[in-house]
């Protein structure tokens, strides 16, 4: 089964950048979505089609991708950026895959 | 504004069942694609299934195939997801979510606030 692979968590102070990874090895043909899910809460798309920011979401969010890794940068991180983020692409048969997950802790 | 709202979830035994709904507001419910996603206490998410807009097109992922059978109305803004056989496994919020419109990707942009399923004895 298709795999997207993040690391479980990353720490940054605040003011400073922060980048989660994403990466499998269908990313090199097809888009990658990126989810926000603060504690308690629904997720929040953040990126969209790999760099996308859909309205509402501060410049700070952007995205990229290169080969098969794909990399969430969250520039000049504020403590309000503390979250779960989840990445998620399709697996070319109809079906959805989600990432592991990444803690990003701004402290 | 897009609100997609999830009832049905509760307490139910292994091997019992269970129907979640959510019913949509706020956009041509008949035109978008709709995703069951789920995320286990404290773990990841994961996706179910997804319902294309006129209901013949759906996809299963293989840790519920047979059991699960999401459906839709579209006259009720509303999809649905019959779980059957269900297992301590399945214990999870499930999240009902809209699919964007026109995207080279089937991809989830608004989601519910989820219910609450729990499978124990």
């Amino acid at each position: 089964s298709y795999e997207l692979t993040q690391p479980p968590s990353v720490s940054v102070s605040p003011g400073q950048t922060a980048r989660i990874s994403c990466s499998g090895s269908g990313l090199s043909n097809r888009h990658v979505y990126w989810y926000q899910q603060k504690s308690g809460q629904a997720p929040v798309l953040v990126i969209y089609e790999d760099s996308n920011r859909p309205s509402g979401i501060p410049e700070r969010f952007s995205g990229s991708i290169s080969g098969t890794v794909a990399t969430l940068t969250i520039s000049g991180a504020q403590v309000d950026d503390d979250s779960e983020y989840y990445c998620y692409s399709t697996d070319g048969a109809g079906q959805g895959v989600f990432g592991g997950g990444t803690k990003v802790t701004v402290l | 504004e897009v609100l997609l709202v999830e009832s049905g979830g509760g307490l139910v035994k292994p091997g019992g069942t269970l129907r979640l709904s959510c019913e949509a507001s706020g956009f041509t419910f008949n035109i978008h694609y709709m995703v069951w996603v789920r995320q286990a206490p404290g773990k990841g998410l994961e996706w179910i299934s997804s319902i294309s807009h006129g209901g013949g097109n759906i996809d299963v992922a293989d840790s519920v195939k047979g059991r699960f059978t999401i459906s839709r109305d579209n006259a009720k803004n509303s999809v649905f997801l019959q779980m059957n056989s269900l297992r301590a496994e399945d214990t999870a919020i499930y999240y009902c979510a809209r699919e964007a419109l026109g995207a080279p990707d089937l991809y989830p942009d608004y989601w519910g606030q989820g219910t609450l399923v729990t499978v124990s004895s």
